[in-house]
């Protein structure tokens, strides 16, 4: 079973705009959540986290904001830019250095 | 900013033949965590490291075994490969303060033929 669920498989925004990438879990014990950016042939790049005992974190252009009581999360990048174009994993722990489970993914393209 | 190292970074390996992947965490976290990614997939859990310590294992096949050793790098061995061992296999590694985060290396790339 899927326990971190990414629905949107792509999304596509225009430069400047905001993208907003979403995730939801199943998995009440879940207690860290991160979001992850990957480009072809490379590792995932840690972006941003927040832990279950916050409802926003903000980094720059990149916000994440938690809703523990509807178990989804999502991240918006204001303002969007072509180098974000990438493919972005939700990801989720139930303790700090425990396991990720990743959702499947969101391609994001930014257009110029 | 030093990384986590992995190698070889591609691979390519017949059917029923063995195969030895290294992971070099970044200095000072000693937590190594290791992940498979098939084709389309989301990356999936095989095994974690504490402290040279096997502290959590996922599915991982019993033809596979790991390892920590004393200066904290990992080796993934992988033995009587088959095709449905193809994938792209990431280490990962987290500091002792701030463990919650895990950074990945760019990963190994397995063909097994």
């Amino acid at each position: 079973d899927q326990q971190v669920k990414q629905n949107s498989p792509s999304l596509s925004v225009q430069e400047g705009r905001i993208s907003i990438l979403n995730c939801d879990y199943t998995n009440s014990m879940f207690d860290y959540f991160l979001w992850y950016k990957k480009y072809p042939a490379e590792g995932p790049t840690f972006l941003i986290s927040i832990s279950s005992i916050k409802d926003k974190n903000e980094d720059g252009r990149f916000t994440v904001f938690l809703n523990k009581s509807a178990k989804h999360l999502s991240l918006h990048i204001v303002p969007s830019q072509p180098g974000d174009s990438a493919v972005y994993f939700c990801a989720a722990s139930e303790t700090s250095g425990s396991r990720l489970t990743f959702g499947e993914g969101t391609q994001l393209t930014v257009n110029p | 900013a030093a990384g986590v190292i992995q190698s070889p970074r591609h691979l390519i390996k017949e059917k029923r033949e063995t195969a030895t992947l290294k992971c070099y965490p970044i200095p000072r976290h000693d937590t190594v965590y290791w992940y498979q990614q098939g084709p389309g997939q989301d990356p999936q859990f095989l095994i974690s490291f504490y402290e040279k310590m096997q502290s959590d294992k996922g599915s991982i096949p019993d033809r596979f075994s790991a390892q920590q050793f004393s200066d904290y790098h990992s080796e993934l061995n992988m033995s009587s490969l088959e095709l449905g061992d193809s994938a792209l296999y990431f280490c990962a590694s987290s500091p002792r303060q701030g463990r919650e985060t895990q950074y990945f290396g760019p990963g190994t790339r397995l063909l097994v033929l």
